[in-house]
């Protein structure tokens, strides 16, 4: 089992649909969770911290589940610009982050 | 000035040179990551350094080379390179290696010929 998995897609919705994203861990010990955006050809930049109580940030809002070992992300009002790759990223003590291979959100007009 | 600056963005290196790669941080953190991103594969960790230190070596092959002179330099010495290792190398930094955050810099594209 991969130590961080994400659903590949693409996940295809139009303008201003509401999008979630998954991305399940499997190390019960880790300890912090982000979502990073990743442009085609571009670097990761981080786009939230996964908090336990869980965080908005404008459409944007993170959720942490302890008891099932996953994060989300869920995306309301889609814009174009939200068209990108999206990673998450666990920090499993004190090493470097491990990274999924990203989710493809193609939001279409 | 971005964070993380990494030089250059581009390189196309034959199999039989020496080249190196250039990390800087201007944030203050105290560790420093190599990464390398290859076409529809997640991100590898390579390389952790921790205030200087060299802290993990992600099984990665003898022809790439890390040097971290100081908290906010990082490089990677590549020789003898395979076509297989063309790729998307990036540098990250964080405050530690902890629970926090990182950020990368815009990275290397690298083509091996």
């Amino acid at each position: 089992r991969k130590e961080v998995e994400q659903d590949p897609g693409p996940f295809n919705v139009p303008e201003g649909a509401t999008v979630a994203f998954n991305c399940t861990y499997s190390n019960s010990a880790s300890q912090s969770f982000f979502w990073y955006r990743q442009d085609c050809r571009k670097e990761p930049k981080l786009l939230m911290s996964v908090y336990s109580s869980g965080n908005e940030d404008g459409r944007f809002t993170a959720q942490l589940n302890r008891a099932s070992q996953y994060i989300s992300l869920l995306i309301r009002d889609s814009k174009l610009s939200d068209s990108a790759t999206y990673l998450c990223a666990v920090n499993m003590g004190r090493r470097a982050l491990t990274f999924g291979s990203g989710t493809r959100l193609q939001v279409q007009p | 000035e971005t964070g993380v600056t990494q030089t250059p963005r581009h390189l196309v290196m034959g199999m039989t040179n020496k080249k190196s790669l250039k990390c800087e941080q201007h944030l203050g953190h105290n560790a420093m990551y190599w990464y390398k991103q290859s076409a529809k594969k997640p991100l590898e960790l390579m390389f952790v350094y921790n205030f200087k230190e060299q802290t993990e070596n992600n099984s990665v092959p003898s022809r790439f080379s890390p040097e971290c002179p100081n908290s906010s330099h990082l490089f990677l010495h590549l020789h003898t390179l395979q076509p297989e290792d063309s790729a998307l190398y990036l540098c990250a930094s964080s405050q530690d290696r902890g629970n926090r955050e990182a950020f990368f810099g815009q990275g290397t594209r690298l083509t091996v010929v």
